[in-house]
């Protein structure tokens, strides 16, 4: 079964340190996959795709297949980047369209 | 561009009433929208796909006569809580899925719907 482990449930730094949210995938093939973000008292939105090997708001993420990992980083993180981080994998086979989502990482920046 | 709304932003219903709640994708065509249900600081949890113009395909252990979903248009879908009990209460989500140019496959969040079962 297709699974996305996300092991912190919240992630305390302080501002300008490196940030690392960890995301683990259960999934035997090619996965897609992504980084959400909610922050406060506003709407899920996209952060980014593995697909695109995009950068933004100085967050990467790299698809590590070996370790079927797909961890969010940052080198120096800011109280504006604090927010709740969702990683999510495209459903395959019979569900190509849906998402499934991990449980989530509250990342709080402290000045 | 690519809004997605959520009609009420929160509703508080008495046991026994149905609930419908609608969700628009603003400037943009979705054949495909979901809806999720998340529990105070626990994940989204989908529920089912709608599709436009046939049956919505639901995720094991969600009753789809407890929980009807109709996706009558390209803009419009609504989900319908059926004599909601308080253990319904929670914050649904819908996301659509754009289908052409930047906003393709990309799922787009509405803002969330709080309902409240006394």
């Amino acid at each position: 079964a297709q699974r996305v482990t996300q092991p912190e449930k919240l992630l305390s730094v302080f501002k300008g340190a490196p940030v690392e949210l960890k995301c683990n995938y259960s999934y035997s093939g090619s996965p897609e996959l992504f980084w959400y973000v909610q922050y406060s008292r506003q709407r899920l939105q996209l952060l980014l795709r593995h697909i695109s090997r995009e950068s933004i708001k100085g967050f990467t993420a790299d698809l590590n297949k070996g370790e079927t990992s797909f961890h969010l980083k940052k080198p120096f993180a800011q109280e504006e980047d604090s927010a709740m981080y969702y990683c999510a994998l495209k459903g395959v086979g019979g569900a190509t369209n849906k998402l499934i989502f991990g449980t989530g990482t509250l990342l709080a920046v402290q000045p | 561009g690519a809004v997605v709304s959520q009609h009420p932003s929160w509703v508080i219903c008495k046991s026994g009433t149905s609930v419908k709640i609608e969700c628009r994708s603003l400037d943009f065509q979705a054949t495909t929208m979901f809806w999720y249900r998340q529990f105070p600081k626990q994940s989204l949890m989908l529920m089912a796909t709608s599709n436009e113009g046939s049956k919505a395909t639901y995720e094991q252990g969600v009753e789809k006569d407890k929980f009807l979903i109709n996706h009558a248009s390209l803009t419009l879908s609504t989900l319908t809580v059926t004599s909601a009990h308080p253990e319904d209460s929670s914050f649904y989500i819908c996301s659509a899925r754009g289908t052409s140019g930047n906003s393709y496959n990309e799922q787009f969040f509405g803002p969330g719907t709080r309902l409240t079962v006394l």
